[in-house]
């Protein structure tokens, strides 16, 4: 199974502030989702990144959000000024391969981002 | 439009039971695929089963298993002998153009 390690855990920052989540595969893959799920509500859709770009995003996904690969292993999602309701848990996803949208998407735990 | 509908917003058993979780689905597509996914409190994702929409036959995993109705657009999940760490938030996905559309969710209470 592969695994995916997303830093930090939790962050709380200040409204207007700027965030970088962070999401680390153990092994190579090729394509990378992010995810979010304000509490109590359901899952949603934010980017999809391969072969780094962008391969698609939501609406959510406006020009507050950005996405890269810095380093090639490291995912990261940035949100240049933070709302109060960009609150929520943010899910980075791997699918090893693009080719198979059967193959399931492999979660990592999650940062729970609080913005005050 | 693809749209996944969880209608049970919650459901208990009593441990060692049996539970099923229902869900519906919508899609102009033929070739396709279903997933449950577990969110226990510590708020991971966590893959429980997942179906191939060209199989007939019912997916299962240990405890876990679906009942999969394709013309109904139907794709349940039976958890049997509940136990106290089945205790989750359980979702269903359905796979369109490499994106997972997202029911819900259904809060599962194992009572002891």
């Amino acid at each position: 199974e592969p695994e995916v390690t997303q830093t930090p855990s939790h962050q709380v920052t200040q409204m207007g502030q700027e965030v970088i989540l962070r999401c680390v595969p153990i092994s190579n893959h090729l394509y990378f989702y992010w995810y979010r799920q304000i509490l109590g509500q359901k899952v949603e859709f934010l980017v999809s990144f391969y072969n780094n770009e962008i391969s698609e995003k939501s609406e959510i996904f406006d020009d507050q959000f950005s996405v890269e690969r810095p380093d090639g292993s490291n995912f990261t999602l940035k949100i240049r000024s933070t709302k109060l309701e960009d609150s929520a848990m943010y899910f980075c996803a791997i699918r090893s391969s693009r080719s198979s949208y059967n193959s399931p998407l492999h979660f990592g735990n999650g940062t729970r981002l609080t913005v005050t | 439009a693809q749209t996944v509908t969880q209608s049970q917003p919650e459901m208990s058993v009593q441990e060692a039971e049996t539970v099923t979780l229902s869900c519906t689905y919508d899609t102009s597509e033929s070739d396709y695929y279903l997933f449950w996914y577990k969110q226990p409190p510590s708020r991971q994702m966590i893959l429980v089963i997942r179906q191939e929409a060209y199989k007939q036959q019912n997916a299962t995993e240990n405890r876990f298993s679906v009942n999969f109705q394709k013309a109904a657009k139907s794709f349940s999940l039976k958890i049997s002998d509940s136990q106290l760490g089945d205790a989750a938030m359980y979702f269903c996905a359905f796979t369109f153009n490499y994106q997972l559309i997202w029911g819900a969710g259904t809060k599962l209470i194992i009572k002891p």
